[in-house]
């Protein structure tokens, strides 16, 4: 069971816009930037949001990020068959042991 | 073009050791902390280990701590992960991954390498 939550799967048609949630609790979320990372099937993560909201070179301003107290949201417009993927956010957790937490991620399925 | 290229992923038996590397390049190794970053068949991230980009500083998930040692040599742009004691649920693609800062508990995992498979099982 992973400390973040996230919706297992989300679905939309091409063109249109998903929002995918991440919710977890004050030692994480509540106290650090999250990050949200986009896996392609069969590939390597890679880094779509960065410190709650910022976009790395390269990523069109179809991604978005949000952070609203324990939670956090990504956003995408404009789906493109291109954008199925698994979505994974992450932050810190400074609990009892410093580590980083991801969510159990989010398949997008672009119908 | 930062890359990271990870190998040593294996076939092992339970209880048994196995040494895992990632040879890094495209950029300024000693400038950025690294981490290692699992992926079980199916399932979703997990991370594992991080080390400062001085090596004086180091943590682990605690699903490994005393059984996993993360290092680095900055003189060859590597990273190491020596596994100890391996259990069937250590079965994983391992992902070497580069923090966007020079310290291991702060920033983002801005370039991950393709990861290399380790099995346990008898």
């Amino acid at each position: 069971q992973s400390v973040l939550t996230q919706p297992p799967s989300v679905s939309a048609a091409p063109g249109q816009k998903v929002t995918i949630s991440c919710s977890g609790g004050s030692s994480n979320i509540g106290k650090n930037y999250v990050s949200w990372y986009q896996q392609l099937p069969g590939t390597a993560p890679k880094v779509l949001i960065y410190d709650n909201d910022k976009r790395p070179s390269g990523i069109p301003d179809r991604f978005s990020g949000s952070k609203s107290g324990t939670s956090a949201t990504l956003g995408i417009t404009g789906l493109q068959t291109g954008d199925e993927a698994d979505y994974y956010c992450g932050t810190w957790d400074t609990s009892l042991s410093v580590g980083q937490v991801f969510g159990g991620g989010t398949r997008l399925t672009v119908l | 073009e930062v890359q990271l290229v990870e190998s040593g992923g294996d076939l092992v038996q339970p209880g048994r050791s196995l040494r895992l590397s990632c040879a890094a390049s495209g950029f300024i190794f000693d400038d950025y902390a690294m981490h290692w970053v699992r992926q079980a068949p199916g399932k979703g991230l997990e991370w594992v280990s991080g080390i400062n980009s001085n090596s004086r500083s180091v943590g682990f998930a605690d699903s490994v701590k005393g059984r996993f040692t993360i290092s680095r040599d900055n003189a060859k742009n590597s990273l190491y992960v020596q596994m100890k004691s391996l259990r069937p649920e250590d079965t994983a693609v391992y992902y070497c991954a580069r923090m966007s800062t020079t310290t291991w508990h702060r920033g983002y995992f801005d370039s991950w390498g393709q990861g290399t498979l380790v099995t346990v099982s008898s």
